[in-house]
């Protein structure tokens, strides 16, 4: 089945840099990597994903990239804001299970 | 609004009390599961369900039981809860799931304790 990775598990950074999560995959047969948010004490929302037929996806702020050869996605966050603290959870897909396996979460704080 | 639901938010039990947390949802969707969240394990699947009376296991199974009589609802059971089931559960839903790449739904979430 699939495996997730992700790192780091917690990240802070200055208000107005840059934040970059990643994780790693292990099936190579996988075509779908969500990214959801998880605001304190709320549920984890969906915010960007990207399939694997492109290599890059934006949406404002936040861009996703996939490597299929070396099977990893990044999430990147830039001009961060306080109200992008939140805990962040990567995904993929486990295709012979038919679920998502989720990367273990990465804790980010934006430091004013 | 479309939305996902579960009943109670919080609750405290003790050991061998069983429980049962609801979860509903409102959007005709065929998928549901389960999860647990622990500090540093992320989210991992107890169970899920393709669609009514279709349930089966997820990664950690064990000490869980779920239904699906009817489409818009999924309850977990937990039959003899003890203390390593002290956990924040949700539970979530999509469209089609299975091997559908969609945006899944969660609930507000349940947090437990188990005593």
């Amino acid at each position: 089945g699939e495996n997730v990775e992700q790192h780091p598990s917690t990240l802070s950074v200055q208000e107005g840099d840059s934040a970059v999560i990643k994780c790693t995959y292990s099936d190579s047969a996988s075509n779908y990597f969500p990214w959801y948010k998880q605001e304190l004490g709320k549920r984890p929302q969906l915010i960007i994903d990207i399939r694997s037929n492109v290599g890059e996806k934006k949406d404002q702020r936040i861009a996703v990239t996939l490597n299929k050869t070396a099977k990893h996605f990044s999430l990147h966050i830039t001009e961060t804001q306080p109200e992008d603290s939140a805990v962040y959870f990567c995904a993929a897909p486990d295709l012979g299970a038919q679920k998502l396996v989720f990367g273990q979460g990465t804790r980010l704080t934006i430091n004013p | 609004e479309a939305q996902v639901t579960q009943n109670p938010r919080y609750l405290i039990t003790v050991t061998g009390k069983k429980l049962t947390v609801t979860c509903s949802q409102n959007m005709n969707h065929e998928y549901m599961s389960w999860y647990r969240q622990d500090p540093g394990l992320g989210l991992r699947q107890i169970y899920y369900s393709m669609n009514v009376e279709v349930t089966d296991k997820g990664d950690v199974p064990e000490g869980y039981k779920v239904s699906r009589k009817e489409k818009r609802n999924f309850p977990l059971i937990l039959e003899s809860p003890s203390p390593n089931q002290t956990s924040l559960y949700f539970c979530a839903s999509s469209l089609l799931g299975g091997l559908y790449q969609e945006t899944q739904y969660f609930g507000p979430g349940t947090r437990l304790l188990v005593l």
